[in-house]
């Protein structure tokens, strides 16, 4: 079983729908990560947080600790979000652990 | 200011052969950090470096693959006797501090390809 798994797996949107991405993991965490990889494959940092919520842009990142759940949002979806978003989390040490990733498709 | 820099972006060898990565990171930082990523599977963990010193490499496998950061220079990290089971996409990430509370800044990544 992974430390970190996410749901969906793939999920595909009309432009403008409201877009919630799911991460549960196992483990005691430090931080939790929210990345971006898009289809060239480069990877942007979005988000860390270790408590509430974050917001930037249309983007919005909630973690409940008691829980081990941290979602992602997208709010008014656009086909340039089309990538993969991946949940990780630091553990002891810096060692990160990864989800598998959810790849999103917003269609115009 | 340039952001973490990986070359070569794509790199082809033969069985057998030696491969290496090279991770410049961002101006400033002095922690570097190394990850798989294995064709249609997740970013896993492999060594995390200072300046001339491994911090944790629970990560690498245990032979053919080594890494090193020098005083001067980029990171490297290099793999023996490559095999076809090595290839997959190589990214390096830096942070200006240690903790993991430090926000992790990734390169463009090396995809490996091993015939």
């Amino acid at each position: 079983k992974n430390e970190v798994e996410q749901s969906p797996q793939n999920l595909t949107a009309q432009e403008g729908e409201f877009i919630t991405i799911n991460c549960s993991y196992s483990v005691g965490i430090s931080a939790l990560h929210w990345l971006q990889q898009h289809p060239g494959g480069g990877i942007v940092s979005l988000f860390m947080l270790s408590s509430g919520k974050k917001k930037h842009g249309r983007l919005i990142a909630t973690i409940n600790i008691q829980e081990k759940h941290s979602s992602l949002h997208i709010t008014a979806s656009h086909p340039r979000d089309s990538a993969v978003y991946i949940c990780a989390v630091s553990h002891t040490g810096n060692q990160f652990y990864f989800g598998t990733g959810t790849s999103l498709t917003v269609i115009p | 200011n340039a952001g973490v820099m990986q070359n070569p972006r794509h790199l082809v060898r033969r069985r057998g052969q030696e491969a290496r990565l090279r991770c410049s990171p961002m101006k400033g930082h002095s922690h570097v950090y190394w990850y798989r990523q294995l064709p249609e599977e997740g970013l896993k963990f492999m060594v995390y470096l200072q300046k001339e010193n491994i911090i944790d490499e629970s990560g690498m496998p245990k032979e053919r693959f080594s890494a090193e950061f020098p005083k001067e220079g980029p990171s490297i990290l290099r793999i023996q006797q490559v095999v076809r089971g090595d290839s997959a996409a190589y990214f390096c990430a830096s942070s200006l501090g240690g903790t993991v509370y430090n926000e992790q800044f990734f390169g463009p990544g090396t995809r490996l390809t091993v015939l």
